[in-house]
C-alpha cells in the first residue's frame, strides 16, 4: 500500500525566510506528484504538477523537485510571506492505483511577520 | 477560469437523515473524483467517474453512492447518515483524454462541509 509521509507537519518561520517541505513515498511506480495548498476550511489549490519524468517544476517562488527512485519530493518556498501561511499537501498518483491521488497529512505553515 | 463547482457549500443533517452533493467539473473535464476530508486529516478517495464511467473506487461506505451524468457533473448521494460522516467533501476534476493516461493536474472545488448532528 503506497504511504505517503511529509515532515515537517508543522513549521514556523520568520518573515523573508527560505523553506523547504518534504514529502516522500513509499512506491516509486507513480505517473506524477502535486502539491497542493489548502487554507483553514478551504479548498486544496493546486500549486505544481510533476511529471513522473520530470526532475522539477517552478512556479514564481516556488520550486518542487522529484527524485523518483528514491521516493522523495521537495517544495522550495523562497523570501516566505505571511500570506503564504497555510497547509502544504503532496499527493501521487500511483501506477497500480489508476486515477486516485493518495495524499500525505500536511505541512501546516506558519509565516511570522 | 472557470473552476470546479460544488453545492451546497454547507449543509447540516439530522442522523439517519439522506444528503446529496452535487460537483460540476471543469467544462471539457473527462474524469470526476470525490473525496472525504475529516478534521485535521488528509483527504481520502471515495470515487472516481471516467467519461461517466465508475472508474475506480476507495473506501466508500455502502451507505454512500455516486454518479455522473451526461453532462459530466456528479452527485455524491449519501443515506442514513452517521456522526462520523461530518466532513469536507472534495470534488476535483481532470482532463485525462485516453483511459489509463492518467498523468494530468487535478483541480479541486471548495468543498462541501456536511455537519451530521
Amino acid at each position: 500500500k503506497q504511504e505517503v509521509t511529509q515532515i515537517p507537519a508543522a513549521l514556523s518561520v520568520p518573515e523573508g525566510e527560505n523553506l523547504v517541505l518534504n514529502c516522500s513515498f513509499t512506491d516509486s511506480a507513480i505517473y506524477n506528484l502535486q502539491w497542493f495548498r489548502q487554507d483553514p476550511g478551504k479548498g486544496l489549490t493546486s500549486l505544481l504538477l510533476i511529471q513522473s519524468s520530470q526532475r522539477e517544476q517552478t512556479s514564481g517562488r516556488l520550486n518542487a523537485s522529484l527524485d523518483k527512485s528514491s521516493g522523495r519530493s521537495t517544495l522550495y518556498i523562497a523570501a516566505s510571506q505571511p500570506g503564504d501561511s497555510a497547509t502544504y499537501l503532496c499527493a501521487v498518483r500511483l501506477e497500480t492505483s489508476g486515477s486516485r491521488l493518495t495524499f500525505g497529512e500536511g505541512t501546516q505553515l506558519t509565516v511570522n511577520p | 477560469a472557470a473552476g470546479v463547482i460544488q453545492s451546497p457549500r454547507h449543509l447540516i443533517k439530522e442522523k439517519r437523515e439522506t444528503a446529496t452533493l452535487k460537483c460540476y467539473p471543469i467544462p471539457r473535464h473527462d474524469t470526476v473524483y470525490w473525496y472525504q476530508q475529516g478534521p485535521g486529516q488528509d483527504p481520502q478517495f471515495l470515487i472516481s467517474f471516467y467519461e461517466k464511467m465508475q472508474s475506480d473506487k476507495g473506501s466508500i461506505p455502502d451507505r454512500f453512492s455516486a454518479q455522473q451524468f451526461s453532462d459530466y457533473h456528479s452527485e455524491l448521494n449519501m443515506s442514513s447518515l452517521e456522526l462520523g460522516d461530518s466532513a469536507l467533501y472534495f470534488c476535483a476534476s481532470s482532463l485525462d483524454g485516453e483511459q489509463g493516461m492518467w498523468n494530468t493536474e487535478a483541480f479541486f472545488g471548495q468543498g462541501t462541509r456536511l455537519t451530521v448532528v
